[in-house]
């Protein structure tokens, strides 16, 4: 099983909409979870963070996290065109200093 | 505001020498990372280091591979003998407590 999981996408949004980023995790001990956006050929970039269950609203970006069910899930809302790259979720697994990531979901934004 | 720096950007190697890529971490942070990145896959884990010593490793990261703080600024990954199947792009990472930041990457191309 892998540790995370996402959907490789593409997913496609038009301009104004909502975007809805999904992620599985293995580890049920895990307490931290992360949003990274990566633009082609570029390194990935810390959009978000969550750590407690249920939502947490940073501009118009919301995470939201269940543990019990071993989800979480990325929302982008107004999508704009300049949105549009991969998504990366990732999880510290098991200690403290292993970040691991997904797959990651392309998000494309068309106007 | 405080980065991640990685040089070179860009490293071209032969196959089967050795290769040391370099990173200047964010002055505060205590955790240290190097991931990999192979062109159209997923960001991987490879080494994190905290308190002069490496704390995490992935199956990835075999006696090929090796990491250094030398001088209490500077992080370095050393890779002995490249084989062709490690030209991608490195990234290194820091982080305060969970919060991990990335450089911009070096893309190393062995040929």
């Amino acid at each position: 099983q892998k540790e995370v999981e996402q959907n490789s996408g593409p997913l496609s949004v038009p301009e104004g909409a909502i975007a809805s980023l999904n992620c599985t995790y293995s580890d049920r001990g895990s307490q931290s979870f992360f949003w990274y956006r990566q633009y082609s050929g570029k390194s990935p970039e810390l959009i978000m963070s969550i750590y407690s269950n249920g939502d947490k609203e940073d501009g118009r970006f919301t995470a939201q996290l269940n543990k019990a069910s071993q989800y979480v899930s990325l929302l982008i809302r107004d999508s704009q065109p300049s949105d549009s790259a991969t998504y990366l979720c990732a999880v510290i697994i098991s200690s403290f200093q292993k970040l691991v990531f997904g797959t990651g979901t392309r998000l494309l934004v068309s106007p | 505001e405080p980065e991640v720096t990685q040089t070179p950007s860009h490293q071209v190697t032969q196959m089967g020498q050795e290769v040391i890529l370099r990173c200047v971490p964010i002055s505060n942070h205590l955790y240290f990372y190097w991931y990999r990145q192979i062109l159209g896959q997923k960001v991987e884990f490879l080494v994190s280091f905290y308190n002069n010593e490496i704390s995490e490793k992935s199956e990835i990261f075999d006696d090929q591979f090796s990491v250094e703080r030398p001088d209490g600024s500077n992080f370095t990954l050393k890779i002995r003998s490249t084989k062709l199947e490690d030209s991608a792009m490195y990234f290194c990472a820091s982080s305060w407590n969970t919060e991990a930041f990335f450089g911009q990457g070096t893309r190393l191309t062995v040929v």
